[in-house]
């Protein structure tokens, strides 16, 4: 089936530090998701990327469609306590959402 | 505004009994639903998914099942729950045909003793 490869499993960062996290796959997704889980709680989506090559901002995030449909990637910048969280990379192709392991995401305030 | 509730958050059931889990969504009609478990608070497998009333799709085999009553009602059950069924489950729903962005649901903790 289709995988998504996500990359780093952990990062442990210092505040005020950006922070790059990726996902690949062998499939080709017509549309990345990157969502962040907090502690408990379901997880929210922070950007939706659309088409190949798009660069995506919000807030302090942005995000890429890798122009291969194949990838993408995250960007966190100037890194704050409340960061802290499961990232998830989602690739959409017909009715379903493919997820990646997530990347958990500490930072040493 | 759409909203998506899940219940219940949190649930404790010996090895053996049934389970049900609950989740409605508000807002809109003929979503696309869907159940995903989370284990050891990592990455989502997709359980099931449902495109309309009646239409389930199953991911993968298992001790669980799932049903759709109504347009935006969607459960998840087990006759017999296994120690294995332990996990995070989430529900999720997105506006139907061509839209791809899932909004989840806050969670449902089941632990099997």
């Amino acid at each position: 089936g289709q995988q998504l490869n996500q990359s780093p499993q952990s990062m442990f960062i210092q505040e005020g530090e950006d922070v790059s996290m990726n996902c690949t796959s062998s499939s080709i997704f017509n549309t990345w998701l990157w969502y962040k889980q907090d502690p408990g709680e379901g997880p929210v989506l922070l950007i939706a990327l659309y088409k190949a090559g798009e660069l995506t901002s919000n807030g302090r995030l942005t995000a890429q469609f890798g122009i291969t449909r194949k990838d993408s990637f995250l960007n966190i910048s100037a890194s704050i306590p409340s960061d802290v969280g499961i990232y998830f990379c989602a690739g959409f192709n017909g009715n379903k959402l493919v997820f990646g392991a997530g990347t958990i995401l500490r930072v040493k305030s | 505004s759409q909203t998506i509730h899940q219940w219940p958050a949190t649930l404790v059931q010996p090895v053996g009994s049934p389970l049900s889990l609950e989740c409605t969504v508000e807002g809109t009609s003929n979503p696309n639903l869907y159940w995903y478990r989370q284990a050891a608070g990592r990455g989502l497998q997709l359980l099931f998914y449902s495109v309309g009333i009646g239409q389930i799709s199953s991911e993968v085999p298992q001790n669980l099942s799932a049903s759709r009553p109504q347009d935006r009602q969607f459960i998840l059950s087990s006759k017999k729950l296994l120690l294995s069924d332990s996990g995070f489950y989430l529900c999720a729903w997105s506006p139907g045909p061509g839209a791809n962005v899932l909004t989840f649901g806050a969670g449902s903790r089941l632990t099997v003793l």
